[in-house]
């Protein structure tokens, strides 16, 4: 079956420093996005991850603090920059297909496992 | 703003229970409601609801969709202690692409 993986699955990191996440999809798929779920939270949409142009992020988060990255159609990252403990959270990444059958058809927006970031 | 409320917040039961999980939304230019089950990390995909009065079903899960009262309800019959989960509503717009989602209800089955 179609996964989605992502690593760091976890990382305990030091305030001021960045870290970059990664997302792989092992099929093509048109869409992809990051999400945050911070401690006892729901999930917010960070940004969408556009093939080889500048991601469209959500109101209050900016580029400098979380660049991402999609070079092709099953890749993707994301960094969060100058880290505090505020950004301690699990990261999600997503990935959903318009087209085509199997797990990633219609509309359905599916995730990966997340990687859980605490800041210290 | 999209917005997705549930309820109950949390709710703890006994085994061999029924529960019945609340979504209500509004949304501008909805296009479906989805089901997520959130264990430890990843929320994995239950169902999708686009139509109105049409039961999705899955073993011991069932959900509905109520587009004129902007809502759907989350039912699970003869819970399981694997049943224990947080339980994420979310919709999504007609562009199809972002989630909006609740705060989810944390359901807890006791032995």
């Amino acid at each position: 079956s179609a996964v989605i993986s992502q690593k760091p699955s976890r990382d305990i990191c030091q305030r001021g420093t960045s870290l970059t996440i990664q997302c792989q999809v092992d099929s093509q798929v048109t869409m992809m996005f990051w999400y945050r779920q911070q401690p006892g939270q729901s999930l917010t949409l960070i940004a969408t991850a556009n093939q080889g142009s500048e991601a469209t992020y959500e109101s209050g988060f900016v580029i400098d603090k979380f660049p991402i990255s999609r070079p092709n159609l099953t890749f993707s990252t994301l960094t969060v920059s100058n880290m505090s403990p505020e950004d301690s959270s699990i990261y999600l990444c997503s990935a959903k297909s318009g087209q085509g059958a199997g797990i990633y058809s219609g509309n359905t927006i599916y995730f990966g496992e997340g990687s859980w970031l605490t800041v210290v | 703003e999209d917005k997705v409320v549930q309820s109950p917040l949390s709710l703890v039961v006994h085994e061999g229970d029924t529960v019945t999980l609340n979504c209500s939304y509004e949304v501008t230019n909805f296009r479906s409601l989805l089901w997520y089950k959130q264990e430890k990390k990843a929320p994995t995909f239950l169902f999708m609801l686009t139509s109105s009065g049409i039961e999705k079903k899955s073993g011991r899960l069932s959900s509905i969709l109520d587009k004129k009262e902007l809502f759907s309800i989350l039912n699970i019959t003869a819970t399981q202690t694997g049943d224990s989960a947080v339980y994420l509503c979310a919709v999504q717009n007609n562009a199809g692409n972002m989630l909006t989602f609740g705060g989810g209800t944390r359901l807890m089955v006791k032995p």
